[in-house]
């Protein structure tokens, strides 16, 4: 059975860092792109990042273009967001997904909170 | 890729039959999925490719559509099937989601 389990979330000041790890099992985790989508209060789904298999390709949106980061330890078959210089906005649920090679998710975490707030 | 979903909310009883239109502001081939989101529970893909079901999900869902207008219809509703319902484009990056149906109990 296919299980991601997202840790790392919490309430942190407005422009400082938190880094957000997902415990992958159940699938060969090296196989599979991996990526992170938000869903901020009563709003809806929004792509946060993607990985490569190999980790040597990363995709991000402009909106966290140069503050976000992901990366992954296949050894350890976990994936992780490190999140600097964060901002209000970027308070949400933050859901570790697998992808498809299509590019849809075909499963999902059930998310770690992250609230940006002083 | 803007994606737009209506209605935001629909209500209906057991036994019923339901649609949810997902509109794309450019053509996306059939680069389409449908997921449904239960509170306490992950999120589940319905459908991938506008119309394949993925493994496990119930024959009473159906995907349809290409280019920029795709439904979702589920037939003959079920009590586990009141959730909300979301549509993403795949297609090209970033990939991008509709702003989510509720489909409540009347």
């Amino acid at each position: 059975e296919v299980q991601l389990v997202e840790s790392g979330g919490g309430l942190v000041q407005p422009g400082r860092s938190l880094k957000l790890s997902c415990a992958a099992s159940g699938f060969t985790f090296s196989n599979y792109y991996m990526a992170w989508v938000r869903q901020a209060p009563k709003k809806g789904l929004e792509w946060v990042a993607t990985i490569s298999t190999s980790g040597s390709r990363t995709y991000y949106p402009d909106s966290v273009k140069g503050r976000f980061t992901i990366s992954r330890d296949n050894a350890k078959s976990s994936l992780y967001l490190q999140m600097n210089s964060l901002k209000s906005e970027d308070t949400a649920t933050y859901y570790c997904a697998r992808q498809n090679l299509l590019r849809y998710f075909d499963y999902w975490g059930q998310g770690v909170m992250v609230t940006v707030s002083s | 890729v803007q994606m737009t979903q209506s209605p935001s909310y629909l209500a209906a009883s057991p036994g019923e039959s339901v649609s949810i239109s997902c509109k794309a502001s450019k053509s996306i081939s059939n680069n389409l999925a449908w997921y449904q989101e239960k509170p306490g529970k992950a999120n589940k893909l319905l459908i991938h490719s506008g119309s394949t079901l993925q493994s496990g999900t119930p024959s009473r869902f159906s995907g349809s559509g290409s280019g920029t207008d795709f439904t979702l219809t589920i037939r003959s509703l079920e009590s586990e099937d009141f959730a909300v319902y979301y549509c993403q484009q795949y297609n090209e990056y970033p990939p991008t989601f509709g702003a989510g149906t509720k489909l409540e109990l009347k």
